[in-house]
């Protein structure tokens, strides 16, 4: 199947500091990719929905202006955590619609730790 | 979208059938029920999905009521590596975003 990888797969940052965390798509395009957050011990939350070549859509709730969303290429979007604080700290999934009816593909995710 | 009813955790024993029910009494005509499942610390990875036929794939059967209200995922002979949280969802074909709920834990004992 396809496969999207996520670099890197666990950061610690100091509090303030900006976090990028990649996400590609390594065997197709997707025009559209996710990001996802998940606490512990919780269930996935939506966090946007990226578009290439267009701004992001952000869930309610969601800061645009903390959470920057970039969709340059069909392969390729990242997330940075800008300012990045304590509670900030969580696990970051991305996911990108594939080939094929109907298909998304998960990202393996990245812990960000935040001190 | 539809909203989905898991129950919190099942166990099953190690080579025994794996059924997770999900409930989705408000389920439209154009929705489908999808099941994904993520093992702990992983992405998410989709098992199956089916509109009011009963479906099967080399990973689960999924079986769907007839008023479609509810659904159950099989594993057939659930393996250790089983262990996972499972997610029922329903969402449009081609819909926009898929919404994860609680999901159930599945334990698959030795």
């Amino acid at each position: 199947g396809a496969v999207v990888s996520q670099h890197p797969s666990r950061v610690i940052c100091k509090s303030g500091t900006s976090v990028k965390i990649e996400c590609r798509s390594l065997d197709f395009q997707a025009t559209t990719m996710f990001w996802y957050r998940q606490f512990p011990k919780q269930s996935l939350m939506l966090m946007a929905t990226s578009n290439e070549g267009s701004k992001a859509t952000y869930e309610q709730g969601v800061e645009k202006d903390k959470f920057l969303i970039n969709h340059a290429s069909l392969t390729l979007s990242t997330l940075t955590v800008t300012s990045a604080h304590p509670e900030d700290s969580s696990f970051y999934i991305c996911s990108a619609r594939g080939p094929g009816p109907d298909t998304q593909y998960f990202g393996p995710g990245t812990r960000l730790t935040v001190l | 979208d539809a909203k989905t009813t898991q129950p919190p955790s099942m166990d099953c024993a190690e080579g025994r059938a794996a059924n997770l029910p999900c409930n989705h009494s408000t389920i439209s005509g154009n929705e489908y029920v999808y099941w994904y499942r993520q093992i702990h610390s992983q992405g998410p990875q989709y098992i199956i999905h089916g509109l009011k036929n009963n479906e099967t794939n080399e990973m689960a059967s999924l079986i769907i009521t007839e008023d479609r209200k509810s659904s159950t995922l099989i594993l057939p002979h659930a393996t250790l590596r089983d262990t996972a949280v499972y997610y029922c969802i329903v969402r449009v074909l081609y819909g926009n975003k898929l919404v994860f709920g609680a999901g159930t834990i599945l334990r698959v004992k030795s």
